[in-house]
């Protein structure tokens, strides 16, 4: 039982790059998250799925695209990638029915963009 | 969801009760107060959550005011790996599709040895 996964760990992109993140549950939950975090920040939504299927904007979701094609996958994309997108990410998911709040976090993935 | 209010910073000494308060004066009757940590450079790790009464679970006890206007996450014997950011988070549990946390910039909670 890995939890959430997130790959990659590190990366570097120049700007106007374009590059996919993927996070993968093995603990059968519908809700996912991707947040982004910058220094000295807390953590802002950027989307979330509640199921297969379905996706949701979250606080700050401009230059980033979601998909959730299969329920243990969660991917973020970067279409055209900007330094203002540097910062670390983390996918987050929580269990079905009845939502208690527990939200479990991958370790992050580091992206740079110069 | 109702805004909330912590230090941005606290020390204890190892082996010592921590105590990291959060104030959440617009808490609605059905909202729930959260905690949740976040040790450097990793995910966010939940800890415990609670309506009004008092929890208590393997890693921590949560004291929740009458008036639920604010809360006391307590840390029995904090050791040095409790270093870390503390966020307190006040939510809605309900049914529905909106399953979001909204997470603020937390206590930073520094063990001294």
């Amino acid at each position: 039982n890995a939890g959430v996964t997130q790959t990659p760990k590190f990366r570097v992109l120049k700007t106007g790059q374009s590059m996919t993140l993927l996070c993968a549950q093995d603990m059968n939950h519908e809700y996912m998250y991707w947040y982004r975090q910058d220094p000295g920040m807390g953590l802002r939504l950027i989307h979330y799925s509640v199921g297969e299927g379905t996706t949701a904007k979250g606080e700050v979701p401009d230059g980033y695209n979601v998909s959730r094609l299969k329920k243990q996958n969660f991917l973020l994309g970067l279409e055209s990638a900007a330094p203002s997108q540097t910062s670390v990410y983390f996918c987050a998911s929580s269990y079905p029915g009845q939502w208690t709040g527990e939200l479990f976090f991958g370790e992050g993935s580091r992206l740079t963009v110069l | 969801d109702a805004k909330t209010t912590q230090p941005p910073s606290m020390d204890c000494a190892e082996g010592r009760a921590a105590n990291l308060p959060c104030n959440h004066s617009t808490i609605s009757g059905n909202e729930y107060v959260y905690w949740y940590r976040q040790i450097h450079s990793q995910g966010p790790q939940y800890i415990i959550h609670g309506l009004k009464n008092n929890e208590t679970n393997e890693m921590a006890s949560l004291i929740i005011t009458e008036d639920r206007k604010s809360s006391t996450l307590i840390l029995p014997h904090a050791t040095l790996r409790d270093t870390a950011v503390y966020y307190c988070i006040v939510r809605v549990v309900s049914g529905g599709s909106n399953y979001k946390l909204t997470f603020g910039k937390g206590t930073l909670l520094t063990v001294n040895p």
